[in-house]
């Protein structure tokens, strides 16, 4: 079946550093690949996401590239901030269809220190 | 953008009693909404689809005596913890999709943490 594999983490970094999360997906036929963020005490939320091959999804400085000759979709941010600090999720759904539900990867934990 | 929102967001119950976890879209239909039980420090595991006036889809491995749910109308799904165990405590989601939108994401609520005694 559709599945998405994500580093493992957590992922610590200094303030201004750059950061990429490498997220690599299985699946039959052409996903919709999305990124979600889940900070301390909250819900999930949408930060980008890329429904064909080469589509780009930037969002509050975040980008990720639908890559389908390497299967893959790393998140990545040229300079994090404290404020970043989350856990980040990459997942998958095989259609826009209502009837879908997205897989998602483990889950990569961000720690930005000052 | 659209809203879901889940009731309550945290609840405390002894071990053998039922708990009911309302789940919903507040500016959008949903004729289906899926739930999620979240580990810690793991990721989201589906557990069923919930499908308007038919019944739920269950994933493998997930109990659907234990696990009761209701989605009687295109905004409201309901998920029952039955007889609920120490082992049942989680973080539990919902999530829908509005399909007038073609973006293909899907919606969270905000989650509700259930503790079992």
């Amino acid at each position: 079946g559709d599945s998405v594999t994500q580093m493992e983490g957590p992922v610590t970094l200094s303030e201004e550093a750059f950061l990429t999360i490498n997220c690599t997906y299985t699946a039959t036929g052409y996903p919709s690949l999305f990124w979600y963020v889940q900070y301390p005490g909250e819900g999930l939320q949408l930060l980008l996401k890329a429904t064909k091959a080469d589509d780009k999804g930037s969002n509050k400085g975040f980008e990720a590239t639908y890559r389908k000759e390497t299967t893959s979709f790393h998140l990545e941010k040229g300079s994090v901030q404290v404020s970043d600090s989350a856990v980040y999720f990459c997942a998958l759904s095989e259609s826009s269809n209502s009837g879908y539900a997205l897989n998602f990867g483990k889950g990569t934990s961000l720690l930005v220190t000052p | 953008g659209a809203v879901v929102s889940q009731h309550p967001s945290r609840v405390i119950c002894k071990s053998g009693t039922s708990v009911k976890i309302e789940c919903r879209s507040l500016d959008f239909q949903a004729t289906t909404m899926f739930w999620y039980r979240q580990f810690p420090k793991k990721s989201l595991m589906l557990m069923a689809t919930s499908n308007e006036g038919s019944k739920a889809t269950y994933e493998q491995g997930v109990e659907k005596d234990k696990f009761l749910i209701n989605h009687a109308s295109l905004t409201l799904s309901t998920l029952t913890v039955t007889s609920a165990h120490p082992e049942d405590s989680s973080f539990y989601i919902c999530s829908a999709r509005d399909g007038t939108r073609q973006s293909g994401e899907l919606f969270f609520g905000e989650g509700s943490r259930l503790t079992v005694l």
